[in-house]
């Protein structure tokens, strides 16, 4: 069974800086891997997918890395913004014919004006 | 912009009742999938649907659990004796034919007292 990690839980940051968010999975079998932001009881909005042979993603601000072999995808955030304190979702698809995706529980990110 | 529409928004139910939730996928999309959040877990897949069938489903998605596509817009998830576990926010999603990003609703948040 496909285990998702997130760390941080949560990370409080000042205005401007750089954010790290790491995800790790344990079956490295992906099809693909999906962030996703959502905001206090709200919905998931996608931000980004990296197919299981890419390197990385990158839309805007945004900048997201997957090393599949070691089970890992780092989101940076670039210059953060205090509209970017969210939570942050990462989701793993296992394989072609498999459409569920495994999520981990969040990073809870305040960005501090 | 195309986007997942869910109702309500927020359902309160007695314990034992059937609960119906609706979601409007995306119009082009012929993936659908219903998603639960408790309060303070991870997002949890429970089915997807595909060519007016379940293509795949959870160990969460029970005999009390059924999806429907009535009419060429709506998706619908019917519980049909509501528990107290059964509180949580469920998220409807959709994906397109070739495409592999799966699109989020804003939720509906059920609770079963």
């Amino acid at each position: 069974k496909q285990e998702v990690t997130q760390i941080p839980a949560a990370l409080s940051v000042p205005e401007g800086e750089n954010l790290v968010l790491n995800c790790s999975f344990t079956d490295s079998a992906i099809y693909n891997l999906q962030w996703f932001r959502q905001d206090p009881g709200k919905g998931l909005t996608s931000l980004l997918l990296i197919q299981s042979s890419q390197r990385e993603q990158t839309s805007g601000r945004l900048n997201a890395s997957l090393d599949k072999s070691s089970g890992r995808s780092t989101l940076y955030i670039a210059a953060s913004q205090p509209g970017d304190s969210a939570t942050y979702l990462c989701a793993v698809r296992r394989s072609y014919g498999n459409n569920r995706l495994a999520f981990g529980k969040g990073n809870q990110v305040v960005v501090i004006p | 912009e195309p986007e997942v529409t869910q109702t309500p928004s927020h359902q309160v139910t007695q314990m034992g009742q059937e609960v119906i939730l609706r979601c409007v996928p995306i119009s082009n999309h012929l993936y659908f999938y219903w998603y639960r959040q408790i309060l303070g877990q991870k997002v949890e897949f429970l089915v997807s649907f595909y060519n007016n069938e379940i293509s795949e489903k959870s160990e969460i998605f029970d005999d009390q659990f059924s999806v429907e596509r009535p009419d060429g817009s709506n998706f619908t998830l019917k519980i049909r004796s509501t528990k107290l576990e059964d509180s949580a926010m469920y998220f409807c999603a959709s994906r397109a034919q070739l495409e592999n990003e799966q699109f989020f609703g804003p939720g509906t948040r059920l609770t079963v007292l």
